[in-house]
This record gives C-alpha cells, sequence and structure tokens, in this order.
C-alpha cells in the first residue's frame, strides 16, 4: 500500500541558509500535518492543513512556513536555519472526517552545522 | 489543552519478563489513543490505536493496550518481551474532532537485555 513519501530523507545545511522539506500524503489523503523531534524528545507539532488552508498551527518558528499544493502536496519552507533546528521531521497524513487516523512518513533528518 | 503523561522514562527488562508502560492523557472530551514505537534510527510506527469499542486493543508483535476511561489511561502491555523491543515507546492522544493534531506523550524508553 503507497505510505506517505518525504523528500529529502537526509538534509546537512549549515547556519542561516535555508531548507524546503516535501511531503507526498497518501493518495486521496487531504489534511496534512508537521510535527519535528528533536534529539531524544517527543515529536511536537507544528503545522497542518486541509485543502490547500491551514488548518492548525503549533510551536512552530516564525522563520519557518509551510503550504500545501493543488495536489494535496506540502511543502515546509524553513529560513535562518539555527543548530537548534537539527531534528527529525516527520508529515503525516489523513483523510479529513470525523474519526480518522494519521499515517507517519519516514521522516527528513536535518542536520544543521 | 490536552497532555498526556507517562509513568517511565526508561525502562530495563530481561527477556521474557513481562512489560506494562503506563499513559495518563488529560483532555475533557472524547478522543483517540494510539501508542506508536520508534526503533533506533527508524520513523514512528504504530503499534495500536483505539477509537471505541472493546476498551482491551491489541495490536502487532503481541502488544495490547487497555483504554480504562474514568481513570484516563491507557496502558500497553506485552506479556513476554524480547531484545527486538528495545525502542523509544509514545503514546499519543488526539481529539474526536476532525483535523487534530497528535499529542505525544514524552516517550518510555525500553532496553530489553538478553
Amino acid at each position: 500500500a503507497a505510505g506517505v513519501i518525504q523528500s529529502p530523507r537526509h538534509l546537512i545545511k549549515e547556519k542561516r541558509e535555508t531548507a524546503t522539506l516535501k511531503c507526498y500524503p497518501i493518495p486521496r489523503h487531504d489534511t496534512v500535518y508537521w510535527y519535528q523531534q528533536g534529539p531524544g524528545q517527543d515529536p511536537q507539532f507544528l503545522i497542518s492543513f486541509y485543502e490547500k488552508m491551514q488548518s492548525d498551527k503549533g510551536s512552530i518558528p516564525d522563520r519557518f512556513s509551510a503550504q500545501q499544493f493543488s495536489d494535496y502536496h506540502s511543502e515546509l519552507n524553513m529560513s535562518s536555519l539555527e543548530l537548534g533546528d537539527s531534528a527529525l521531521y516527520f508529515c503525516a497524513s489523513s483523510l479529513g472526517s470525523t474519526y480518522y487516523e494519521q499515517y507517519f512518513g519516514p521522516g527528513t533528518r536535518l542536520t544543521v552545522t | 489543552a490536552q497532555s498526556v503523561s507517562q509513568h517511565n522514562h526508561h525502562v530495563i527488562l530481561s527477556e521474557a519478563a513481562s512489560l506494562e508502560l503506563g499513559c495518563n492523557y488529560s483532555y475533557g472530551g472524547t478522543v483517540n489513543l494510539f501508542w506508536y514505537v520508534q526503533y533506533p534510527g527508524q520513523h514512528l510506527q504504530l503499534l495500536l490505536k483505539y477509537f471505541s469499542g472493546d476498551p482491551l486493543v491489541k495490536g502487532i508483535k503481541g502488544f495490547e493496550a487497555e483504554f480504562i476511561k474514568s481513570k484516563f489511561s491507557f496502558n500497553l502491555r506485552k506479556p513476554s518481551v524480547q531484545w527486538s523491543d528495545t525502542a523509544e515507546y509514545f503514546c499519543a492522544v488526539n481529539a474526536k474532532t476532525s483535523y487534530d493534531k497528535v499529542i505525544f506523550g514524552p516517550g518510555t524508553s525500553l532496553s530489553v537485555i538478553p
């Protein structure tokens, strides 16, 4: 079965650079969520989109932005990267309805040096 | 606001020992409950979930969890652990509404000694 796809899987950037992470949800899923998991931490919710509109916002820094496109894929744009941004970034998708389950992608490991 | 607590930060067991990881959540409404496992260097995998119905839920790899509504708990159990169960275990909850984010607990690191 098709799963959530994230690219790239690994990314190394320097401080103050920008990075773009991509998420391709499971086909027909219309909702995308982004989570950040720092080393030894639990995943923290960043932001979500439903039908290309932002549906919820968590602890996403102002330096980050995200959007969902017409084909439902989503991109997380990160600017002015800091060392503390080094983390595993998960994307999850779901079919928006009252009872649903989020399916997580494999994550993108971002290392800022 | 929703929150999830897990009783133990780190658990060490010998192979064949029984496992119980505690999880409590705080939320006034009805919730969906999950346990995720994260093996070293890997991504989150769903072990089991509870949406409604039988409060005793069976998941993959011999894991089960029991939802006790009155205690706001969703403890994970396995009768006999294996070395391959060494991983980080996250309890998670989301509100039973549309498009709601998943809130994760802080995680319990399980080390199984052969």
